[in-house]
């Protein structure tokens, strides 16, 4: 089946420094990957589209200059939580899209996560 | 706007007894729906998907879910869950085409042995 790795899968960071994230599809090309935001018991919200060779498209309300995207391979896409602070802390998941299969059709393959804190 | 709602937050059942979990969605086309399961340390993994067709639709591991348009329903079944059933459930539509999607609050599964 279809695999989807996350890296690190826990990174703790002070106040004030970045953190990347990295989403890498195993067996598959993905030209489209999601990322998302997972809260304590609560749901996933997606933060942005990541498309490969392009700009990343962001969700209303998420501040793109502090959630850098970059999907520099059709298997690799990183985020990058710049600046971070205690309120980033949170489960952060990617998602792939096979680019062989058609959008909204395809299923979407999901990494492990990666949990973020923030002191 | 598009939403997702699972009434019920946490829900438990005794190991073989059956299973059903809520979603409600609002949308204002055809949906394309789907049931996830997260379990700690592992990604979601799709148990089942609608898109068109049959209502009824069988999913992985002994789920299936039937979409019921005049109710905005997709609620999830099982008819004997197991141990390893145990886990956070989540329903989701995709949102216009986009591959987007849009996932309801989630609803955690506890089975009592």
């Amino acid at each position: 089946g279809a695999v989807v790795s996350q890296h690190p899968s826990r990174v703790i960071c002070k106040s004030g420094t970045s953190v990347k994230i990295e989403c890498r599809s195993l067996d598959f090309q993905a030209t489209t990957m999601f990322w998302y935001r997972q809260f304590p018991k609560k749901s996933l919200m997606l933060m942005a589209t990541s498309n490969e060779g392009s700009k990343a498209t962001y969700e209303q309300g998420v501040e793109k200059d502090k959630f850098l995207i970059n999907h520099a391979s059709l298997t690799l896409s990183t985020l990058t939580v710049t600046s971070a602070h205690p309120e980033d802390s949170s489960f952060y998941i990617c998602s792939a899209l096979p680019t062989s299969g058609s959008l909204s059709v395809a299923e979407q393959f999901f990494g492990p996560g990666t949990r973020l804190t923030v002191l | 706007a598009q939403s997702v709602t699972q009434p019920d937050i946490h829900i438990t059942v005794s190991e073989g007894a059956s299973l059903e979990l809520r979603c409600n969605y609002s949308y204002g086309a055809t949906p394309y729906l789907f049931w996830y399961v997260q379990s700690p340390g592992q990604g979601l993994q799709l148990l089942l998907k609608y898109f068109s067709g049959d209502t009824l639709v069988q999913g992985i591991k002994g789920f299936e879910a039937e979409f019921k348009r005049s109710q905005s329903s997709f609620n999830l079944r099982k008819p004997s869950v197991h141990w390893s059933d145990a886990a956070e459930y989540f329903c989701a539509v995709e949102s216009s085409n986009t591959g987007k999607l849009i996932f309801g609050q989630g609803t955690t599964l506890q089975v009592k042995p």
